[in-house]
């Protein structure tokens, strides 16, 4: 069964510095792996997607996550922190058309608060 | 090109009523999968249609139903409410045949039951 784990429900930084937020998965086939950020009162905007072709992952807003097979992890991670980064974060994994299962299972998600 | 849209924003209710929440999918989008947000939790699957069939569906009760019409657009039915079915009921739409299944959200729903 699939299912993800994001340690830390709550992460902050200082305005400049790096972020790290982080996803371990679990999954019986080769996952498909995705970061959402959500803002207050908002639906989940898609920051970046693994699909099995480059590990390193670079997304929209200046993220980038890296697919670990080994350590089954997926982290998030952007080389400086910005106040508009303020937000709830959710990793996600699907096993896509491989076993047909199309749903995504969510982790708890992460807050980051970001200090000026 | 118009995204996901979702219609009532906010929802109260009460105790036993049913509610009905609508989803219109992004232009080009086949499948629409529903999913409950509760208060500091990860949105939870509910279920998916596709072909204007349920085609799969996640740990939740026949309270909860849905509909997808012709043009791809989808309704989530609930009924006899719980207090515990106050959350933020999320649309995500998808074209099924793209191998990486890739979804897209609506704003939301935020249903409330008092």
């Amino acid at each position: 069964a699939q299912s993800v784990t994001q340690l830390g429900s709550h992460v902050s930084v200082s305005e400049g510095a790096l972020v790290l937020l982080r996803c371990n998965y679990s999954s019986s086939v080769p996952p498909y792996l995705f970061w959402y950020v959500q803002y207050p009162n908002q639906g989940l905007q898609l920051l970046l997607k693994y699909t099995s072709a480059a590990t390193l992952v670079k997304g929209i807003n200046g993220f980038e996550a890296e697919f670990k097979k080994s350590e089954t992890s997926f982290h998030l991670t952007k080389p400086s922190a910005h106040m508009s980064d303020a937000a709830e974060y959710f990793c996600a994994v699907s096993e896509g058309r491989t076993s047909g299962t199309y749903k995504y299972i969510f982790g708890t998600g992460t807050r980051l608060k970001v200090l000026a | 090109d118009a995204g996901v849209t979702q219609s009532p924003t906010h929802l109260i209710k009460t105790r036993g009523q049913q509610v009905t929440l609508r989803c219109s999918p992004k232009s080009g989008h086949d499948t629409v999968s529903w999913y409950q947000q509760a208060l500091g939790q990860g949105p939870q699957f509910i279920f998916q249609y596709y072909e204007e069939e349920e085609r799969q569906r996640g740990n939740f009760p026949d309270r909860f139903s849905g509909h997808q019409f012709p043009n791809y657009s989808s309704e989530l039915n609930v009924n006899a409410l719980l207090l515990g079915d106050s959350a933020l009921y999320l649309c995500a739409s998808s074209y099924r045949d793209r191998e990486t299944y890739e979804q897209y959200f609506g704003p939301g729903t935020r249903l409330t039951v008092t």
